[in-house]
């Protein structure tokens, strides 16, 4: 099976752009999903598809893919968006279904 | 309101066996395929187990397949996992998550999880 690959830490200004990127060959047949997670909490879907945004996600959150790299970007980072990012995909490389995750990355907002 | 609460987690010996819950609420349960992803202390995320809809496809990680069994009750809304042979290494939160699957955008995700419940393997 494949793995996804993401930087282990990240970080950015308030009110600035960040983007988190995320590789794997599962990527090439399917796009990824992030996910936030803060301590204690569980994980909450931010991205999924091409770039969708559940119900109740900022527009600051956006979404990208090309080839076998997918990227978060949150355009305008607020104090509240430090957290564990995770991004994850379907893989269908090897002789069952998968699901992989990358390993996280942890963004942190100055 | 989605609703998906886990249930069943302790302290368990090496090699010992729980059997984890999952009740959910708020949608068509029968309509949705599951997962149970789990994350050990001051670690990532690690998918373990799908289940599809009607509980004829299931499928395992590697470091769980022989030891775990995933299974559903559509009549009782519920989700299990039955863990057995258990490993320190199988020490985490583990948490049931709704799949939604869009096979023609090439897009599946997690869009509701449980708030997890903590297992812990140790003597």
């Amino acid at each position: 099976s494949s793995e996804l690959t993401q930087d282990p830490a990240v970080s950015v200004a308030l009110g600035q752009t960040v983007r988190i990127t995320c590789q794997g060959d599962s990527l090439r047949s399917y796009y990824a999903s992030w996910y936030q997670q803060k301590p204690g909490q569980a994980p909450v879907l931010v991205i999924y598809g091409k770039n969708n945004r559940p119900s109740g996600i900022p527009d600051r959150f956006s979404g990208s893919s090309s080839g076998n790299t997918a990227s978060l970007t949150i355009t305008g980072a607020q104090a509240e968006d430090e957290a564990d990012y995770y991004c994850n995909s379907r893989d269908s490389s090897g002789n069952h279904l998968n699901w992989v995750f990358g390993g996280g990355t942890k963004l942190t907002v100055l | 309101e989605v609703q998906l609460v886990e249930s069943g987690g302790g302290l368990v010996q090496p090699g010992g066996s729980l059997r984890l819950s999952c009740a959910a609420s708020g949608f068509t349960f029968s309509s949705y395929e599951m997962n149970w992803v789990r994350q050990a202390p001051g670690k990532g995320l690690e998918w373990v187990s799908y289940i599809s809809s009607s509980g004829s496809t299931i499928y395992y990680a590697d470091s769980v397949k022989g030891r775990f069994t995933i299974s559903r009750d559509n009549a009782k809304n519920s989700l299990y996992l039955q863990m057995n042979s258990l490993r320190a290494e199988d020490t985490a939160v583990y948490y049931c998550a709704r799949e939604v699957i869009r096979i023609a955008a090439a897009s599946s995700y997690f869009d509701y999880w449980g708030q997890g419940t903590l297992v812990t393997v140790s003597s």
